[in-house]
């Protein structure tokens, strides 16, 4: 089955304690891409990769790394996480550029 | 600048009844356009997506969608809402050759029985 799938699905942690969210597709995708999403803004672009080694920042990318060593794994890294990064992230990924996003289930962050 | 306007927080429909959900957008170039639902605890769904062609799009779940460039919309139609259709909707808005989407804040509709 064609999926996104991303871990934890939630996590409740502290302020500067560094968190990875793994992402993965099964779809030989190249794009993939990080969104946070937030109470009355929508789904915001934190970083993009357009294929293995090439990566750039969306509209968000305060306080995060992403790394793209292979081209199904897309993870997110938050080296000192805050409150303010407190939100639902979404791992998506496409095909090619002129294609829709896949999505994953999410994963909630609380950051106390 | 790009945006989107979705300009109903929360629309509440009864089952069987038609729905219309509305979303304008603003986009310097000629703009993809898509329908994304989510249920709770899910990722979202791709309903449809307009590219060219014909404006008017058909997706799944049967919705709906037209394109008006005039208008600057992409409002999506259901001409008879389930219950299983409560969930949360997003319009999105791209470009040919970008990898970014740009979402509204979303639309949440509640079916009363």
């Amino acid at each position: 089955e064609a999926q996104v799938t991303q871990n934890p699905r939630y996590l409740i942690t502290v302020t500067g304690k560094k968190l990875t969210v793994t992402c993965s597709q099964n779809m030989n995708h190249e794009y993939m891409s990080w969104y946070r999403q937030d109470p009355g803004l929508g789904l915001r672009q934190i970083y993009y990769s357009m294929n293995v080694e090439v990566t750039d920042k969306g509209d968000v990318p305060e306080g995060y790394k992403v790394s793209r060593k292979e081209k199904r794994n897309f993870p997110l890294i938050l080296e000192s996480p805050s409150p303010n990064q407190t939100s639902l992230y979404f791992c998506a990924s496409k095909r090619d550029l002129n294609q829709p996003q896949h999505f994953g289930d999410g994963t909630r962050l609380s950051i106390l | 600048a790009q945006s989107v306007t979705q300009p109903d927080i929360h629309i509440t429909v009864s089952e069987g009844a038609s729905l219309e959900l509305r979303c304008n957008y603003s986009y310097g170039a000629t703009p993809y356009l898509f329908w994304y639902v989510q249920s709770p605890g899910q990722g979202l769904q791709l309903l449809l997506k307009y590219f060219s062609g014909d404006t008017l799009v058909q997706g799944i779940k049967g919705f709906e969608a037209e394109f008006k460039r005039s208008q600057s919309s992409f409002n999506l139609r259901k001409p008879s809402v389930h219950w299983s259709d409560a969930a949360e909707y997003f319009c999105a808005v791209g470009a040919a050759g970008a990898n970014n989407l740009f979402f509204g804040t979303g639309t949440r509709l509640t079916v009363i029985p």
